[in-house]
């Protein structure tokens, strides 16, 4: 079963370090995400990719953040100056074509700010 | 805007015995999607089913089974023969299916299950 694979799976980092989290999307997919999840809390939508560039964006994805795909594999989340609620659990997620009904997530990674 | 919501924090079910997990939303939207995940202690989120808005007969995969009354907006996951191994947390979601709109998923609050032997 093809896995959508995310990097690190734990990162501690100092408030207001850069961070840079991971993904390897299923090959042959199309469409990418990035979901967080604060703990005990519901997962929330950042943002989503398709052909290169930014499709939709929620309020939660403002200027500290950015997605990049450098290197048609990789889909990178970076967060420039974390915060203290920036510490969630960070999900990628990947879907073949834009009405796919199976979106396959990442195992997620755990950011904690201190 | 969508918004999903699901009113069991947590629940109980005696293993072998089937399970109402409730799902309601609310949406303007014509098109879409209904889904639930299930999130095991481990923390991955594991796609069970789904139901088109337009799909006429509910959905199942196995012993998961999709309870989908339109005109209540609800979607209640029925899980039957509760496993022990069915413990976890899980999420109903739902997204816009029109052509020109984002296809990112919005997500309930979740329902923590917790099956006994």
């Amino acid at each position: 079963e093809p896995e959508v694979t995310q990097t690190p799976s734990h990162q501690v980092t100092q408030m207001g370090q850069e961070v840079i989290l991971r993904c390897v999307p299923i090959s042959n997919h199309l469409y990418f995400y990035w979901y967080r999840q604060i703990l005990g809390q519901k997962v929330e939508f950042l943002v989503s990719f398709y052909n290169n560039e930014i499709s939709e964006k929620s309020e939660i994805f403002d200027d500290q953040f950015s997605v990049e795909r450098p290197d048609g594999s990789n889909f990178t989340l970076k967060i420039r100056s974390t915060k203290l609620e920036d510490s969630a659990m960070y999900f990628c997620a990947s879907i073949r074509t834009r009405d796919s009904n199976g979106y396959t997530f990442g195992s997620g990674t755990r950011l904690t700010v201190v | 805007a969508q918004k999903i919501t699901q009113t069991q924090p947590g629940m109980f079910v005696q293993e072998k015995e089937a399970v109402t997990l409730d799902c309601t939303y609310d949406t303007s939207d014509q098109s879409y999607g209904l889904f639930w995940y299930k999130q095991p202690s481990s923390g991955e989120m594991i796609f069970l089913i789904y139901q088109g808005s337009y799909d006429e007969q509910n959905a199942t995969e196995g012993r998961y089974s999709l309870n989908f009354q339109k005109a209540r907006k609800s979607a209640n996951l029925v899980i039957s023969a509760s496993q022990l191994g069915d413990s976890a947390m899980y999420f109903c979601a739902m997204r816009d299916e029109l052509y020109n709109a984002g296809n990112m998923l919005t997500f309930g609050g979740g329902t923590r299950l917790m099956v006994k032997p």
